[in-house]
């Protein structure tokens, strides 16, 4: 079983609508928890960074942490066709570890006009 | 101010041939850390340095080793290719624990 499950789509949505990312983790020690965009042919862009349980909102972005049922989920509103791209779920668990992020395998996403 | 900063972005080497990739952090980061990407297993993580030092290390062979300079830099090496090497190396820096983990645009391998 990986670490990190993630539904690797590929997820179609009109443009305008609410998108739903999520990842599951197995493992109560990962604290931080990440969200990257990547773009064909590009490096991984951070999009959310999250510690602990909670929610955090930036703009049309909402990541919310569940360390209890160790589910954590990204929500894109308004989305627009710029934001078709893969959606990576990374968590850490801090300490002497934190530079060894474990990635979910991505889900794709197409935001049709 | 400036990016993760990996060269070079593309290049071809042949089965047996080595190759060393160089990462240049942004500004002020201690931590490094190199991922190879794959459409088979996706991100995996290779290691990691901190102020020179190999603090993690990934599940992959010895032919991949990495090194940090004095000044943060680093480079990845990966002997006696083997076609499954040809993937997207990845490098990340960070100032350390708590912070943000920001990525470069990586280096394309194929082996051929």
């Amino acid at each position: 079983q990986k670490e990190v499950e993630q539904d690797p789509g590929p997820l179609s949505v009109p443009e305008g609508a609410i998108v739903s990312l999520n990842c599951t983790y197995s493992n109560s020690a990962f604290q931080y928890f990440m969200w990257y965009r990547q773009y064909s042919r590009k490096g991984p862009e951070l999009l959310m960074y999250t510690y602990s349980s909670g929610n955090k909102e930036d703009g049309r972005f909402t990541a919310q942490v569940d360390k209890s049922s160790k589910y954590i989920s990204l929500f894109i509103r308004d989305s627009q066709p710029s934001d078709s791209a893969t959606y990576l779920c990374a968590v850490n668990a801090g300490g002497t570890s934190y530079g060894k992020l474990t990635f979910g395998q991505g889900t794709i996403l197409t935001v049709h006009p | 101010k400036a990016g993760v900063t990996q060269t070079p972005r593309y290049l071809i080497k042949t089965r047996g041939q080595q190759v060393t990739l160089s990462c240049s952090p942004i500004s002020g980061h201690r931590s490094v850390s190199w991922y190879q990407q794959t459409p088979g297993q996706g991100l995996q993580f290779l290691f990691e340095y901190f102020s020179e030092t190999q603090r993690n290390k990934g599940n992959f062979p010895g032919r991949f080793s990495g090194r940090q300079f004095s000044n943060s830099r680093s480079e990845m090496n990966v002997s006696t290719l083997e076609l499954g090497d040809s993937a997207l190396y990845l490098c990340a820096s960070s100032t350390g624990p708590g912070n943000t983990i920001y990525f470069g645009e990586g280096s394309w391998l194929t082996v051929v």
